[in-house]
């Protein structure tokens, strides 16, 4: 089955930084690779994705870059805001298989 | 709300009981998928369906779960026997034909086996 690892499993910014969340994953059928944003008590949300046929993606503050050679995407958020501040799941989809496969997250501290 | 819906939210259960948890998905999503999630870990794939066949079942799906989708529509998950160990967020999500890898979690339903 895939393995994914995340990196870092915490990272604290201050507002307005940068960020970056890198997930590396073993499967070289994988096709699929999405971030998700979890508040606490919450529902993980879908916030940016990207298919394999693309090197990256762009949506107003978050990009997403993926490597395939190297087998890892990348999460990038610009212009940190308090709100955030959450944990982050990268969980890549292999070829002919729907389910998602989640890292361990990353939980974002963004410092107002 | 038009977004993947879950009932109950929360349910406390003392444990050797059964539970049923149900999902509705997004409105004309073909695809449904169950996701466990415990503390401090990323939600893990339990199993997938397709319309109202069941595609995909995760070794974690032991014989004390079933789940069924019998027209298509909504979902329900039974855990027979509960054990503290089922204990986590029990998370649906759903997902259209034309992007069918892009799915839209439900607020999940919290479960504690005491």
């Amino acid at each position: 089955g895939e393995n994914v690892e995340q990196h870092p499993s915490t990272l604290s910014v201050q507002e307005g930084d940068s960020a970056v969340i890198k997930c590396t994953y073993s499967d070289s059928a994988s096709n699929y690779f999405p971030w998700y944003k979890q508040e606490l008590g919450k529902r993980p949300q879908l916030i940016i994705d990207i298919r394999s046929n693309v090197g990256e993606k762009k949506d107003q503050r978050i990009a997403v870059t993926l490597n395939k050679t190297a087998k890892h995407f990348s999460l990038h958020i610009t212009e940190t805001q308090p709100e955030d501040s959450a944990v982050y799941f990268c969980a890549p989809s292999g070829a002919g298989s729907y389910q998602l496969t989640f890292g361990k997250g990353t939980k974002l501290s963004v410092i107002p | 709300d038009t977004g993947v819906s879950q009932d109950p939210r929360h349910k406390i259960t003392k444990r050797g009981q059964n539970v049923t948890f149900r999902c509705d998905p997004i409105s004309e999503h073909n695809r449904l998928y169950w996701y466990r999630q415990t503390l401090g870990q990323g939600p893990e794939f339990l199993t997938y369906f397709q319309n109202e066949a069941q595609l995909e079942k995760s070794r974690l799906l032991s014989d004390r779960f079933s789940a069924e989708r019998p027209k298509g529509s909504f979902s329900t998950l039974e855990i027979q026997r509960t054990e503290q160990g089922d204990s986590a967020m029990y998370l649906c999500a759903s997902s259209s034909g034309r992007a069918a890898e892009t799915q839209y979690f439900g607020p999940g339903t919290r479960l504690l086996v005491l």
